[in-house]
């Protein structure tokens, strides 16, 4: 039972436009929203988080939007460098702190 | 940040083989956690500890086995190694409290032939 769904396995953009990565989740228990991003051969490390209190949060060029009655939350990334070419992952957590993970979705900025 | 160290990176083995796959972390985090992956798909709890002497299963079933008798040291050990062990493990550590970022370690590419 996969709680947290990425649905575009890949996304291409061109240097200096936006990128918007998707995420959804089933379980109405998640409060806690974090997006990790993935270079090839090493661990995922942490980009950017939000609180299911809020509805926005802000770091530089990543911002992430959460939408409770949608069960749905996205990645903004503007403007996307070559440097941001790598695999993001949404994760989300709960009362218990398991983290479940969606599948990924491969970036590729294009110069 | 959190220093999470990972050995060995890559690792072929044949089938039938004991492995263990280290992970040690220095920044005296409780919780720790295998994770397994493989391309395209999501990570996958497959063990995790609370603390020392705590060891607990995650949603995926795994015939590997962990330990937790230091802190800083959460090893997996599969007994007998079978091709469809085959797989990225991750290996990752949080700081204590709620809402827990997760820091992880490079990694290890189990290849089992």
């Amino acid at each position: 039972d996969q709680q947290v769904k990425q649905n575009s396995p890949s996304l291409s953009v061109q240097e200096g436009r936006i990128s918007i990565l998707n995420c959804d989740y089933t379980n109405s228990m998640f409060d806690y929203f974090l997006w990790y991003k993935k270079y090839p051969a090493e661990g995922p490390t942490f980009l950017i988080s939000i609180s299911s209190i809020k509805d926005k949060n802000e770091d530089g060029r990543f911002t992430v939007f959460l939408n409770k009655s949608a069960k749905h939350l996205s990645l903004h990334i503007v403007p996307s460098q070559p440097g941001d070419s790598a695999v993001y992952f949404c994760a989300a957590s709960g009362w218990d702190n398991d983290m479940r993970f969606g599948a990924g979705t491969r970036l590729t900025v294009k110069p | 940040e959190a220093d999470i160290y990972q050995t060995p990176r890559y690792l072929v083995i044949g089938t039938g083989k004991k492995i263990t796959l280290e992970c040690s972390q220095t920044m005296g985090h409780d919780k720790m956690y295998w994770y397994q992956q493989d391309p395209g798909m999501e990570l996958h709890l497959i063990h995790y500890s609370y603390g020392v002497n705590s060891t607990e299963k995650g949603d995926l079933s795994s015939e590997s086995t962990v330990s937790r008798i230091r802190t800083e040291h959460f090893p997996l050990t599969l007994e007998s190694a079978r091709p469809s062990h085959t797989s990225q493990y991750l290996c990752a550590s949080s700081d204590p409290g709620g809402n827990e970022k997760l820091f992880f370690g490079s990694g290890t590419q189990l290849s089992v032939l």
